[in-house]
């Protein structure tokens, strides 16, 4: 079957780093997003990972583990505006192609 | 670019009462998706739609959810009758075809309705 497993919460401390882990199973992987959402907004797009490794944007980069079935988001030197929802959607060709979604990672920033 | 634009912003309805959203995706894009989300059940897809011929509604709830998309530059889904149990943020997105990072889908702010 299709799932995907975020943790439901994590705090971190202002400046300081944070990974946040998302592991799926699909029956046919065909790329992963990474989204943002703050309270009472819509999801804002942040990475995709298709090819094992790190990609690395600013302060967030995301990694990828195909064979592991494994992902994370590192966000670096936190502001308090990094306070949201961060939301790991998987294509999946059984899927026909679609984005199956984690219930998403709500992240505090604490001064 | 404007972005995907939805109306209306927030919806207050009586059980009952038809319902109708509407979405207008980004201009050049192939794909179009309504969603759902709860806090209990999260994100999830309704519908899609690809150059205005829907492909998957298996993820319409029931028979008292339709989606249209009469054009390129138009989408609407319709409750009818609305239900509590509908009350929720119904968000829009649309995106490219293209494969990879090119499908990127963009959403739209979300109606949030509430059905009294």
């Amino acid at each position: 079957g299709q799932n995907i497993d975020q943790p439901t919460e994590m705090t971190a401390t202002e400046g300081a780093i944070v990974q946040i882990n998302c592991t799926y199973q699909t029956s046919g992987f065909n790329g992963l997003f990474w989204y943002q959402q703050h309270a009472g907004e819509a999801p804002t797009f942040l990475s995709y990972n298709v090819l094992d490794g790190l990609e690395e944007k600013g302060r967030f980069s995301s990694f990828l583990s195909r064979s592991k079935g494994y992902s994370y988001l590192l966000l670096k030197e936190l502001q308090m505006k990094d306070s949201a929802s961060y939301l790991c959607a998987v294509r999946d060709m059984g899927s026909n192609y679609q984005l199956i979604w984690g219930a998403g990672t709500k992240l505090i920033i604490k001064p | 670019d404007a972005g995907v634009i939805q109306s209306p912003r927030h919806e207050v309805t009586e059980m009952g009462q038809e319902v109708t959203l509407r979405c207008k995706p980004i201009s050049g894009h192939d794909y179009l998706f309504w969603y759902r989300q709860t806090m209990m059940r999260g994100l999830e897809l309704l519908i899609y739609f690809n150059n205005n011929v829907p492909i998957d509604d298996s993820g319409m709830p029931e028979d008292r959810f339709s989606a249209k998309m009469p054009n390129a530059s138009f989408s609407t889904l319709k409750i009818q009758p609305s239900e509590p149990r509908d009350s929720a943020v119904y968000f829009c997105a649309s995106s490219l075809l293209g494969g990879g990072e090119q499908e990127t889908q963009y959403f739209g702010p979300g109606t949030r309705l509430l059905v009294l």
